[in-house]
Formats: structure tokens, sequence, C-alpha cells
């Protein structure tokens, strides 16, 4: 057990509407981070919470946002789905005060598909 | 940009072979590197990480890896290969000043047969 919980574990949407993902991190980590990974593909990281901040953000269209609440938890909007959206959405977490030294935490994962 | 290359896309292998995972980054300053696997319907694991100090980095199930800095290269290996380390592996590096931004390699399908 990795220690990050999210959920959904799957779920389908159309074409145009949102999604809402969610992440509670491991215990005692205060930072962050969303993934998505294509089948096939690598993750690629999409943005970093810290302080209920946008912290980092990769190449990722507005259409993703973000939260975190004062718990540490957190979560990944997407809107106006488009079929590309298609993926693995992975939630990992860290310790943001030993920033050379922590190791980075991963979900399960989310499996959206959008139709 | 930092970038992260592994060559070998899909490995295949008898159970006893020895293993080797090339993975190279693109990155001038200091690093943190890692190796995750990923089983089958399972999530995202840390094999190993390298921080700083010894270059030969040892993690769980008998994989090890060398930081070989001069050329930008992080491999893993593992003597034996069993049936069971059939999964995909990806190469992972985030700057050592970052928390938690890491760039993956597109991955590396190991294939075990029996």
């Amino acid at each position: 057990d990795a220690g990050v919980t999210q959920s959904p574990t799957h779920l389908i949407k159309t074409r145009g509407q949102q999604v809402t993902l969610r992440c509670s991190p491991k215990s005692g980590h205060d930072t962050v981070s969303w993934y998505q990974q294509a089948l096939g593909q690598g993750p690629q990281f999409i943005f970093q919470y810290y302080e209920e901040e946008e912290r980092q953000r990769g190449n990722f269209p507005d259409r993703f946002s973000g939260h975190q609440f004062p718990n540490y938890s957190s979560e990944l909007n997407v809107n106006a789905l488009l079929l590309g959206d298609s993926a693995l959405y992975l939630c990992a977490s860290s310790w943001r005060r030993y920033t050379s030294g922590n190791t980075i935490y991963f979900g399960e994962g989310s499996w959206l598909t959008v139709v | 940009a930092q970038s992260v290359s592994q060559h070998n896309h899909h490995v295949i292998l008898s159970e006893a072979a020895s293993l080797e995972l090339g993975c190279n980054y693109s990155y001038g300053g200091t690093v943190n590197l890692f190796w995750y696997v990923q089983y089958p319907g399972q999530h995202l694991q840390l094999l190993l990480k390298y921080f700083s100090g010894d270059p030969l980095v040892k993690g769980i199930k008998g994989f090890e890896a060398e930081f070989i800095k001069s050329k930008f290269s992080f491999n893993l290996r593992k003597p034996s290969v069993q049936w069971s380390d059939t999964a995909e592996y990806f190469c992972a590096v985030k700057r050592s000043s970052n928390t938690g931004k890491l760039i993956f390699g597109q991955g590396t399908t190991l294939q075990v047969k029996p």
C-alpha cells in the first residue's frame, strides 16, 4: 500500500463534460503533484500544489485546474473533456521540507475514459 | 528542458537471464534519479533512487543501478530475472532542488518467459 489514495478508480465521461478527481496524500506529506499517463507512455507532470497554491505547472492547458485543501488533500479538475484526455491520472505526494532527499510516492491512479 | 530517454522499449528475456535497461537524461545541474516499476494493474512503485554518494545503488528485489555522471546515465541492472519481474519500468529524474516534478522516460516493457 503506497499510502496515497485516489478516487474514483475508474470513470467514463462524455466529450465536453467536466471531471473531478480526488487525492489524499501519504500521511505526513504536504505536497501533491498530478500526472497524466497516456497508454504506452510515461507519466507527464501536470502541476504541483503546496500550501494550497499551484507552485509548478507542466505543459497542460488551462482546462486542467486543481485545488489543495488545508488537510493537504487535492482535487484535479478537467473541463471541456476531449477524447485525448483519456488516460490514467496519477497523484503523487512528497514532503516539501526535504527537497533533495525526499521520495515521491504514487497512488494507484484514476482511469478516465472519454467517449 | 529536461528529458529522459529509455532506449529499450520492449525487452523479452528468459528466466535467469541478466537484465540491463538503459536510461539517459539531459540536465546539467544536480539531479535525483529514480527507477519505478509498474506491475500489471498496480501503481507505480519505487525500485531504487539516487540522491548522492555511492553511484552504485541497490534497490528492492535484487535490482541495482549505476549513476555515471559523465554519461548522464542511470542504467538499471539485475543479474538474474524472474517471471515475476514482468512489468513496465520507468526511469525518472528531478532537479535536486525540486520537490515533486519528476520527468519520466517513456518506459520499458519487460517480458520474462518462464
